[in-house]
C-alpha cells in the first residue's frame, strides 16, 4: 500500500544527544514535510523540501536538521540545540506544481527527554 | 497576524446526530482549505477539501462549506459515529504554494 512511513514510533533522548527520526514515502511525492505538535496547539513547520538535495526553513527550524537525498525520504535530526524536544513529530507529503493538492501524514514519532 | 482558529474546543454529540465543526481564518489570501480528522496516536488524516472558487463541497457523510465573505468554514458531518470521535483540524494555504496553516483542532466526542 502507498503511504508515508515514520519510525520509530516512540523515541527517548539523552540530554546532549542528537537523535534522528525517519520518514519514507512511496507516493512518489516530490514535496515532503516535518511538523512538531504539541498539546493545545497546531502543527508547526519544522522544514520542507521541494525536490531533491534542497530544503528550506520552516517556522521553527532552529536545533533541527534535515537531509533530502533521496526523494523517498526525508529524515529530521533534533539536534542537542533544540533544548525543548518533547513534541510529536509528524512527516508529511505532497505533490508538486499545484497548490491546491492537500498534504498527507504520516502516523507520528513521540519523543520524550529522559 | 494571520491564523486560522477554532470556535469551539470540544463538541460532544450523539450517535445519529449531525455534527458542525466551525474555523475562522484570518487571511484574505488563503484560496484552498482542508479538514484533517486526527485520532489520538495518529497523524492527521485528509478528509475533504475546497478551493475558494466554491462556496460548498460534499464528501461521503461529509460537507464543507466556505463563506468568504466572514472568512469562516465549517465541516459537517452527517449522522455521526462513535467512529467520528477525534479531533479535527482546518488549514488553510495562506494563498502559499507550499505552506499550511493550522488551527489548534476542535474535539469531537460521540456519545452512544
Amino acid at each position: 500500500d502507498g503511504g508515508i512511513t515514520q519510525s520509530p514510533k516512540y523515541l527517548f533522548r539523552k540530554e546532549g544527544q542528537n537523535v534522528t527520526l525517519s520518514c519514507e514515502q512511496n507516493l512518489n511525492h516530490d514535496a515532503m514535510y516535518w511538523y512538531r505538535q504539541d498539546p493545545g496547539q497546531g502543527l508547526r513547520l519544522i522544514y520542507y523540501s521541494q525536490i531533491v538535495n534542497d530544503f528550506q526553513k520552516g517556522d521553527i527550524a532552529e536545533g533541527y536538521s534535515v537531509s533530502r537525498e533521496k526523494k523517498e525520504s526525508f529524515p529530521l535530526t533534533v539536534t542537542s540545540a533544540q533544548k525543548n524536544p518533547t513534541a510529536f513529530y509528524l512527516c508529511a507529503s505532497r505533490r508538486w506544481g499545484d497548490s491546491n493538492q492537500p498534504q498527507h501524514f504520516g502516523d507520528g514519532t513521540r519523543l520524550s527527554i529522559l | 497576524g494571520e491564523s486560522v482558529g477554532l470556535h469551539l474546543p470540544t463538541l460532544s454529540v450523539q450517535e445519529g446526530d449531525n455534527s458542525i465543526i466551525n474555523c475562522a481564518y484570518s487571511n484574505s489570501a488563503s484560496d484552498y482549505f482542508i479538514w484533517y480528522k486526527q485520532e489520538s496516536g495518529k497523524g492527521p488524516q485528509f478528509i475533504i477539501d475546497i478551493r475558494s472558487n466554491m462556496d460548498k463541497r460534499q464528501g461521503q457523510r461529509v460537507t464543507v462549506l466556505l463563506n468568504k465573505t466572514v472568512k469562516h468554514l465549517s465541516l459537517q458531518i452527517a449522522a455521526t459515529q462513535p467512529g467520528d470521535s477525534a479531533v479535527y483540524f482546518c488549514a488553510e494555504n495562506g494563498g502559499s504554494n507550499y505552506k499550511l496553516t493550522f488551527g489548534k483542532g476542535t474535539l469531537l466526542t460521540v456519545n452512544p
